[in-house]
């Protein structure tokens, strides 16, 4: 089955710096990625996501890459601010429509 | 358009005992995912239905663990004989089909004493 692999677990930036998080995927079929902010204790919110027939999509701060020969996704944070600290997940979509997840980055933004 | 509702949001458990949790989608979305998430760790799948129909229940236990989504009323994942393992944040989640966006509800936090 489908398996998803994240890094960093942690990262720690300045407000302002930008943030990267990468994840791997193992099933070539998987044909959608959708990216999850989750603040403790609250329902994991999706932030952003793309489908296999793009490379790159874009929403304000927030962007996302995806090379598919690769196997591989990233999440771009830019001009990062405290409110952007949380955990973010990575997934991917095998199958029946089963959200595999990745283990997750938390990330802290220190003003 | 109310969001993913789910209840009871904190349940407590004492070992053998039986936890029901139930799972309201959004207006309109016939499809629902339960997952599970360990403290300090990422969800995990554990089943996807459509009414009245399980389609993907690869990721529930075999034994001790059930869903259902009826024609009417929410979707209810029942967990028999709670032990102590089976503390997690449950989450659902819905979607208007079989490849939409899956929307998140707030959880429900099981712990078993």
């Amino acid at each position: 089955g489908e398996n998803v692999e994240q890094h960093p677990s942690t990262l720690s930036v300045q407000e302002g710096d930008s943030a990267v998080i990468k994840c791997t995927y193992s099933d070539s079929a998987s044909n959608y990625f959708p990216w999850y902010k989750q603040e403790l204790g609250k329902r994991p919110q999706l932030i952003i996501d793309i489908r296999s027939n793009v490379g790159e999509k874009k929403d304000q701060r927030i962007a996302v890459t995806l090379n598919k020969t690769a196997k591989h996704f990233s999440l771009h944070i830019t001009e990062t601010q405290p409110e952007d600290s949380a955990v973010y997940f990575c997934a991917a979509i095998t199958g029946f429509q089963k959200l595999v997840f990745g283990t997750g980055t938390r990330l802290l933004v220190s003003p | 358009n109310a969001g993913v509702m789910q209840n009871p949001r904190h349940l407590v458990r004492r070992r053998g005992q039986e936890a029901r949790l139930r799972c309201s989608p959004m207006k309109g979305h016939s499809h629902v995912y339960w997952y599970r998430q360990l403290p300090e760790e990422g969800l995990k799948f554990m089943v996807y239905l459509q009414k009245e129909n399980i389609i993907d229940e690869s990721g529930m236990p075999k034994e001790r663990f059930s869903a259902e989504f009826p024609k009417e009323g929410p979707s209810i994942l029942r967990i028999q004989q709670v032990v102590r393992g089976d503390s997690a944040a449950y989450f659902c989640a819905s979607s208007s089909s079989s490849e939409g966006e899956q929307f998140f509800g707030p959880g429900t936090r099981l712990t078993v004493l």
